[in-house]
């Protein structure tokens, strides 16, 4: 049984360029919820993702956005990259039953670096 | 206010003796509690949920819930050094389904 896979591991990027994660979520998962942790801090949540539509959204400015595919997988873009979106993007999938997730998996994270 | 607190630590425990960790809460619409491990450098694995007051033992993990005082603590029995990690803890409000985080408590175990 997979767990939650996200591509690539580490991507270094320029400031102003732009660049795309991409997660699958844990097999019979619907649910992909988005996180940027920076370093020595916990987990911040910048969306969450369900029947391709985002359903829930933190405090992250419009340059975040997402995508959902048939396939339940997702992607995150990140426009205009700034020096301070250097970070650990995480996906976490679940599965939304009665309109309440429950548990929530993590994949191994990509490691952002903004030069 | 911060809505989930946590002490940063680091928490030093001897092998063998009980590490003890706590976490409140400032929403009292929270309805699911969560303590994630976070080994340096790696994502977050969930080790314990609960969702009633009281206690809820899972192996050498015990989480407890208090809703009335708004903390959720855990416990870790018999510390390992591969215990060694920084422990997260998460709440899921009542009307939405987001986790929001501590800023986790890094804990030593020391041979």
């Amino acid at each position: 049984d997979a767990g939650v896979t996200q591509s690539p591991t580490h991507l270094i990027k320029t400031r102003g360029q732009q660049v795309t994660l991409r997660c699958s979520p844990k097999s019979g998962h619907d649910t992909v919820s988005w996180y940027q942790q920076a370093l020595g801090q916990g987990p911040q949540f910048i969306f969450q993702y369900y029947e391709e539509e985002e359903r829930q959204r933190g405090n992250f400015p419009d340059r975040f956005s997402g995508h959902q595919f048939p396939n339940y997988s997702s992607e995150l873009n990140v426009n205009a990259l700034l020096l301070g979106d250097s970070a650990l993007y995480l996906c976490a999938s679940s599965f939304l039953s009665g309109g309440y997730s429950y548990e929530q998996y993590f994949g191994p994270g990509t490691r952002l670096t903004v030069t | 206010q911060k809505e989930v607190e946590q002490n940063s630590g680091p928490l030093s425990v001897p092998e063998g003796a009980i590490a003890s960790l706590n976490c409140t809460y400032s929403d009292r619409g929270s309805q699911s509690f969560f303590w994630y491990r976070q080994y340096s450098g790696k994502s977050p694995e969930l080790i314990m949920f609960i969702y009633s007051n009281g206690d809820k033992e899972d192996g050498r993990f015990t989480a407890q819930l208090n809703k009335a005082s708004q903390y959720v603590s855990l416990l870790i029995r018999d510390s390992q050094p591969s215990d060694s990690a920084t422990y997260l803890c998460a709440v899921i409000k009542a009307a939405g389904n987001k986790l929001t985080f501590g800023g986790g408590t890094r804990v030593l175990v020391k041979p």
